[in-house]
């Protein structure tokens, strides 16, 4: 089945530690993006790519760091330098930059 | 800046018809998008419109679209339990095709039985 998979579900991150969160989808899109969702929040960009190697910053890309070396994968680090990194990361994709994006389940970080 | 609002919570009856209501700013936006999401789960596309249209329906939903008000609402109708769940309006901003998207705050949509 054709779909965006995002892991882990959860994560943990530890004080100056960085974090990697995976995004890989199946649907041969050539646009991928993160968001980041707050309780009672609705989603904010976090980075976004319309081509493979080339990405380019959202509304909150401070602590944040991307690549995107395959067309299929967009992974997001979380750096230490995000002072307030417990969330929720939605990862989505669609076909162009035009097109309606489709949402991964998720991967929820926190801070011990 | 660009906004989209929406208003925060509706209780239905099931078997009621629901209307979540959003406005947003820009008047150069392409498409206008409704999501859902079910807690712990990612945003499900439900529908969306282009600019340039007035009315969708697509099963129980239909999608009302008025620009001279920047006005957009989703009707669910015959209302059910699984409907229980947070709405998302979100539209493209600006012209370009980045295809960057501003969301509402979300809609927490409750139906009793």
């Amino acid at each position: 089945d054709g779909g965006i998979t995002q892991s882990p579900k959860y994560l943990f991150r530890k004080e100056g530690q960085n974090v990697t969160l995976s995004c890989e989808q199946n649907l041969n899109h050539d646009a991928m993006y993160w968001y980041r969702q707050d309780p009672g929040q609705g989603l904010r960009l976090i980075y976004y790519s319309q081509i493979v190697n080339d990405f380019q910053k959202g509304d909150i890309a401070e602590g944040y760091s991307v690549s995107r070396e395959k067309k299929e994968s967009f992974p997001l680090t979380v750096t230490s330098a995000q002072k307030n990194p417990t969330a929720f990361y939605l990862c989505a994709s669609s076909m162009t930059g035009n097109q309606p994006q489709h949402f991964g389940d998720g991967t929820r970080l926190s801070i011990l | 800046g660009e906004d989209v609002e929406q208003s925060l919570f509706l209780s239905v009856r099931e078997g009621d018809s629901s209307v979540i209501n959003c406005t947003y700013t820009d008047s150069s936006s392409t498409y206008l998008y409704w999501y859902k999401q079910e807690p712990g789960a990612g945003l499900q596309l439900l529908t969306y419109i282009f600019s340039n249209m007035d009315m969708k329906q697509d099963q129980r939903l239909t999608v009302l679209l008025n620009k001279k008000d920047k006005h957009l609402s989703l009707r669910i109708a015959d209302t059910q339990t699984g409907d229980s769940a947070i709405y998302f309006c979100a539209e493209s901003y600006g012209s370009s095709n980045t295809g960057k998207l501003i969301f509402g705050q979300g809609t927490t949509l409750q139906v009793k039985p």
